[in-house]
């Protein structure tokens, strides 16, 4: 069973800081894996998409990447602004005739102006 | 293009009564799944929906039950409503199966 893991479950930084949200995952057999902001009480917003056969992607000031050997990925936020304040989710899909997303619980970011 | 909608936004509900929720997909989606999301957890897997068929369920019990439209919108029933069934219900489309998937802003349900 796929069970995903984010650590620490809060964390707060000053502005301008770089920083990195992680994610873990149980079984490397994995389809994709994609990386989602919320706000409170919101629904889901994606950010990133990796297939299972790349190493990183990038939007703007986001960067993740994915090592599926180690069941890792890693969510680097440059410049950190208030703005970018919200929970982060992770979620990977298996090979599977629905591949449905198995979500972690998230890490809520508070980034202090 | 339009992105995923649901309706309503909020609904409160006495434990017992059933409640529809809908959702329409992202223009050209042909594929909607719906997840359960308690406060403070990451969202669950319900139930996915690929061209009117159901493809996949989650642990979730009979009492929850879908249907896909030949638009591609989509309805999640629950019957018999239990104080635990209290959650934000999320809808994500996507072109196919496996895809990108895309959510929509959820429906917010209380039941007391």
């Amino acid at each position: 069973k796929q069970e995903v893991t984010q650590i620490p479950a809060a964390l707060s930084v000053p502005e301008g800081e770089n920083l990195v949200l992680n994610c873990s995952f149980t079984d490397s057999a994995i389809y994709n894996l994609q990386w989602f902001r919320q706000d409170p009480g919101k629904g889901l917003t994606s950010l990133l998409l990796i297939q299972s056969s790349q190493r990183e992607q990038t939007s703007g000031r986001l960067n993740a990447s994915l090592d599926k050997s180690s069941g890792r990925s890693t969510l680097y936020i440059a410049a950190s602004q208030p703005g970018d304040s919200a929970t982060y989710l992770c979620a990977v899909s298996v090979p599977g005739a629905n591949s449905k997303l198995t979500f972690g619980k998230g890490i809520t970011l508070s980034v202090r102006p | 293009e339009t992105g995923v909608t649901q309706s309503p936004t909020h609904l409160i509900k006495t434990r017992g009564q059933q409640v529809t929720l809908r959702c329409s997909s992202q223009s050209g989606h042909n594929t909607v799944s719906w997840y359960q999301q308690a406060l403070g957890q990451g969202p669950q897997f319900i139930f996915q929906y690929y061209r009117e068929e159901e493809n996949g369920r989650g642990n979730f019990p009979p009492r929850f039950s879908g249907l896909q439209f030949p638009n591609y919108s989509s309805e999640l029933n629950v019957n018999a409503l239990e104080l635990d069934d209290s959650a934000l219900y999320l809808c994500a489309s996507s072109l196919v199966s496996g895809d990108e998937q895309y959510f929509g802003p959820g429906t917010r349900l209380t039941v007391t």
